[in-house]
């Protein structure tokens, strides 16, 4: 396993389009998180699973995003009617429960460009 | 309220130079986890360190360094001679107990952008 992956590494849409991302975590990694990242600025949280369950959503996260992993080990990320504000690049992490949980192992991430 | 702040916005050295990087933190918390990442320009975050608030133990791990000191609520970072591959984005991060499932989520500093010229 050669780590966490991001389908696709960018992602050029038109303002109202819907988009769709999509991470594979670490295989034995049963948490998965997303987050955000726009230009020099941190990481921010979007949304976690423990395997299959959505377990907390960021509050700043729209009702325009939604997130599944519906068998515990991929995820994907939706935007719906895509705004520029938008634009940022995706990160996908995934983790082990248990001591060593916030060590998070990152993609590369979907840049994302809403024209 | 968590917070995180990395004061430096951009660091420029010369290779073989040292380097510190800054954080200081805030927290509610008793018991807390302080982090340093790398962001090279490939994008893709790097776990360098894992720090609990119990051990104020600096850490030394090759070139890299740590200095967690509890009293200043500072975790700051530095690097020894200092080399190209070193260029990356350094971000210094805070974990927050999360409402569910008995995890923390991470929160960042803005990062710090160093670069190491030849």
């Amino acid at each position: 396993d050669t780590g966490v992956s991001q389908d696709p590494r960018h992602k050029i849409t038109k303002r109202g389009q819907n988009v769709t991302f999509r991470c594979d975590p670490i295989s034995e990694h049963n948490r998965l998180y997303w987050y955000r990242q726009t230009l020099g600025q941190g990481p921010e949280f979007l949304t976690y699973f423990q395997n299959e369950a959505q377990l907390e959503k960021s509050r700043l996260l729209s009702d325009r995003f939604s997130a599944e992993r519906p068998k515990g080990s991929f995820s994907t990320l939706e935007i719906q009617r895509t705004e520029q504000g938008d634009s940022a690049m995706y990160l996908c992490a995934s983790s082990l429960m248990g001591a060593l949980s916030e060590k998070l192992f990152f993609g590369s991430g979907t840049q994302l460009s809403v024209l | 309220a968590q917070k995180v702040t990395q004061a430096q916005t951009e660091i420029s050295v010369v290779e073989k130079e040292d380097v510190t990087l800054d954080c200081v933190y805030e927290t509610r918390d008793t018991t807390y986890y302080l982090f340093w990442y790398k962001q090279p320009p490939s994008g893709e975050l790097v776990f360098l360190i894992r720090r609990n608030s119990f051990d104020e133990q600096n850490e030394i791990s090759g070139r890299y360094s740590w200095n967690f000191q509890k009293s200043t609520s500072s975790f700051n970072f530095t690097i020894t001679a200092s080399q190209v591959v070193d260029s990356a984005v350094y971000f210094c991060a805070l974990s927050e107990n999360m409402r569910a499932g008995n995890n923390r989520k991470l929160i960042w500093g803005l990062g710090t952008s160093l670069a190491v010229n030849p």
